[in-house]
């Protein structure tokens, strides 16, 4: 089983619809949660952390669920821009290090 | 002005060749990394150096070799090129990343497509 795993899509849905992706990992020793987006052919930005009470940015929420380990990216509203991979990304703390971990991605494609 | 720049930004060479990739960061980050992302756009991270310390080697091969002349650059070197190697390289850098910290925001170079025939 892969440490971080989600749905590669791609998800095509139309402007304006609301869109939500799931990331699950398998280390419980994961500490730190984040998501990413990669515009086609360009390097990946920090889009928002996830906090274990949930967080909100704008269009996007952000929630965590530890007992089921897994994160959820919500983006309401969705715009033509939102159009990215979304990438997922579990940082899992050990004694001495950190380990990072970025997911394979989920493809989003807004439609007019 | 451009947090981390990387060059060449494309490369094409033969197999078996030498190569090196330049990574600078103008941000004052402590930690800098090597990512390779395949043609399946899997994101893996290769090293990660802070204070010229490599922290981190995920079974990469040792023919790929990270070389910090400070801690402003991080270069990768890779010898004795193979088909495989070809995908994208991205150097990236974080504040700090020292032990039992949390993750630190990384902020990633614009990537250099390497393309080896």
């Amino acid at each position: 089983r892969k440490e971080v795993e989600q749905d590669p899509g791609p998800f095509n849905v139309p402007e304006g619809a609301t869109v939500a992706f799931n990331c699950t990992y398998s280390n419980s020793a994961s500490q730190s949660f984040f998501w990413y987006r990669q515009d086609c052919r360009k390097e990946p930005k920090l889009l928002m952390s996830v906090y274990s009470s949930g967080n909100e940015d704008g269009r996007f929420t952000a929630q965590l669920n530890r007992a089921s380990q897994y994160i959820s990216l919500l983006i309401r509203d969705s715009k033509l821009s939102d159009s990215a991979t979304y990438l997922c990304v579990v940082n899992i703390l050990y004694s001495s290090a950190s380990k990072i971990i970025f997911g394979s991605g989920t493809r989003l494609s807004i439609r007019p | 002005d451009t947090a981390v720049s990387q060059t060449p930004k494309y490369l094409v060479t033969q197999m078996g060749n030498d190569k090196s990739i330049k990574c600078e960061q103008n941000l004052g980050h402590d930690t800098m990394y090597w990512y390779k992302q395949d043609s399946k756009k899997f994101l893996k991270i290769m090293f990660s150096y802070n204070n010229k310390e490599l922290i981190i080697n995920e079974t990469v091969p040792n023919r790929f070799s990270p070389k910090s002349p400070d801690k402003a650059h991080l270069n990768l070197h890779i010898n004795s090129l193979e088909l495989g190697d070809s995908a994208v390289y991205f150097c990236a850098s974080s504040e700090d990343r020292t032990s039992g910290s949390s993750y630190n925001e990384q902020f990633f170079g614009p990537g250099t497509r390497l393309t080896v025939l």
